[in-house]
């Protein structure tokens, strides 16, 4: 069974543009995670889809944004982005929510 | 809301055990993730502890008591490989609630 994917691995963006990235969850897991994992703060929760809705939504400003598609493949966006957006992007899926397999992340420098 | 406390680094020597802890406040609780994370890596699973006790996996054994929010990692006949970020997670109870990662405990392995 393949893992979880995400693209691109690697990203570097400039202040104020915005970026999209991928997650293909396991085949057959409809939850899908993002965390933001930066070296001061660890994992940070953004947010949770499962079946093409948000269930669970972190503290982070209305800059970041996902959807997830009837495929369970889910993207996230950030918009006018900020030099400490520069972080991993991981995404997780589950079955129900609750043990998590992590795709590699995005890497994003923004510059 | 979850609060999650783990020592920020250890460092223990190559065949020895060390153990990993973990507190944690929770206003409603199912579980208690561990995952291990390499340099640059994503988080893998460890283990679930849902009940009081210990689990063992190998060289890797979970323990948890939930009355008193604790749960410790305890790695046996450790290896250099050993070296990484272990990150505790609590999985809270009421609907469907988004796991909490801690901020990790960096481990290093020395000869």
């Amino acid at each position: 069974k393949a893992g979880v994917t995400q693209t691109p691995r690697y990203l570097i963006k400039t202040r104020g543009q915005q970026v999209t990235l991928s997650c293909s969850p396991i085949s057959g897991h409809r939850s899908v995670s993002w965390y933001q994992q930066t070296p001061g703060q660890g994992l940070q929760f953004l947010f949770e889809y499962f079946s093409e809705t948000q269930r669970n939504k972190g503290n982070f400003p209305g800059r970041f944004s996902g959807r997830q598609f009837s495929n369970s493949r889910s993207e996230m966006n950030v918009s006018t982005l900020e030099l400490g957006d520069s972080a991993l992007y991981l995404c997780a899926s589950s079955l129900y929510g609750n043990e998590q397999f992590f795709g590699p992340g995005t890497r994003l420098t923004v510059l | 809301g979850q609060n999650i406390d783990q020592p920020t680094e250890m460092t223990a020597t190559e065949g020895a055990i060390v153990q990993i802890n973990c507190t944690y406040q929770t206003s409603g609780f199912n579980g208690l993730f561990w995952y291990q994370q390499h340099a640059g890596e994503a988080p893998t699973f460890l283990s679930y502890n849902v009940l009081d006790g210990l689990e063992e996996k190998g060289r890797f054994s979970s323990f948890l008591s939930r009355s008193k929010g604790y749960s410790y990692l305890l790695l046996k006949e450790l290896q250099m490989k050993d070296s990484a970020s272990y990150l505790c997670a609590v999985h809270p109870s009421g609907g469907y609630q988004k796991v909490t990662f801690g901020t990790g405990t960096k481990l290093q392995v020395i000869p």
